[in-house]
């Protein structure tokens, strides 16, 4: 069955600084990728995707993914991060196969300290 | 573009009681999810509709939920009677027609579950 696995709990970054949020996936066949973001007492809002095609992914809010098959990795970026950045991220992938079930890691929580 | 709707927000109930939510998706997504998401954790789907139709009920607990989608429309997702363990926030979200599992899902602002 596909999995994803986040292996932080907590980023923390200074406002300014680069943001990375890790993301590794497990599937039997070829990956959808998929990263969402949730603020508080709201829903997930969709930032990005990967179906196929170039592997460097743009997104909503200055986001950026790469994904790179030979590490099974989907690493969620952007340049710069702001304080309205703070907020769980959640990695989800998507087996292209007979099973269309969408599986989300457990999410990081991103602090962007001003 | 109106997003889903989810009522109530939030309920809290004593255990072996009965709850139901209800959950009205963006106009035109046939596909319809419900996702169960404890604190901590990632969502984990509960139900699939397409349309009417359901196309994985594989981790919802039968004996205790159930769901329906009428008209393909509205859905309501009901737990009776329920457990300690159920206290999560319950997530619907919607799709719109496209290549199956490559379009974004829309989520609602769920609704917050605890069982006393």
């Amino acid at each position: 069955a596909q999995s994803v696995a986040q292996p932080e709990d907590q980023v923390n970054v200074a406002e300014g600084n680069p943001l990375t949020v890790k993301c590794t996936y497990s599937v039997s066949g070829n990956p959808y990728l998929f990263w969402y973001v949730q603020y508080p007492n709201r829903g997930l809002q969709f930032l990005l995707k990967y179906i196929t095609g170039d592997n460097l992914v743009k997104g909503s809010y200055g986001f950026e993914a790469e994904f790179n098959k030979s590490q099974t990795s989907f690493h969620l970026k952007k340049p710069s991060a702001l304080v309205s950045d703070s907020a769980l991220y959640f990695c989800a992938v998507r087996d292209d196969g007979g099973n269309n079930r969408l599986a989300f890691g457990k999410g990081n929580q991103v602090v962007v300290i001003p | 573009e109106a997003g889903v709707a989810q009522s109530p927000r939030y309920k809290i109930i004593e255990k072996r009681q009965s709850v139901a939510f209800w959950c009205n998706p963006i106009s035109g997504h046939a596909t319809l999810y419900w996702y169960q998401q404890i604190l901590g954790q990632g969502p984990k789907l509960l139900i699939q509709f397409q349309n009417n139709g359901v196309v994985d009920d594989s981790q919802l607990p039968k004996d205790r939920f159930s769901a329906e989608r009428l008209k393909g429309v509205d859905s309501t997702l009901k737990i009776q009677p329920a457990k300690l363990e159920d206290s999560a926030v319950y997530l619907c979200a919607s799709s719109p027609p496209g290549l199956a599992g490559t379009n974004e899902q829309f989520f609602g602002p769920g609704t917050r579950l605890t069982v006393l």
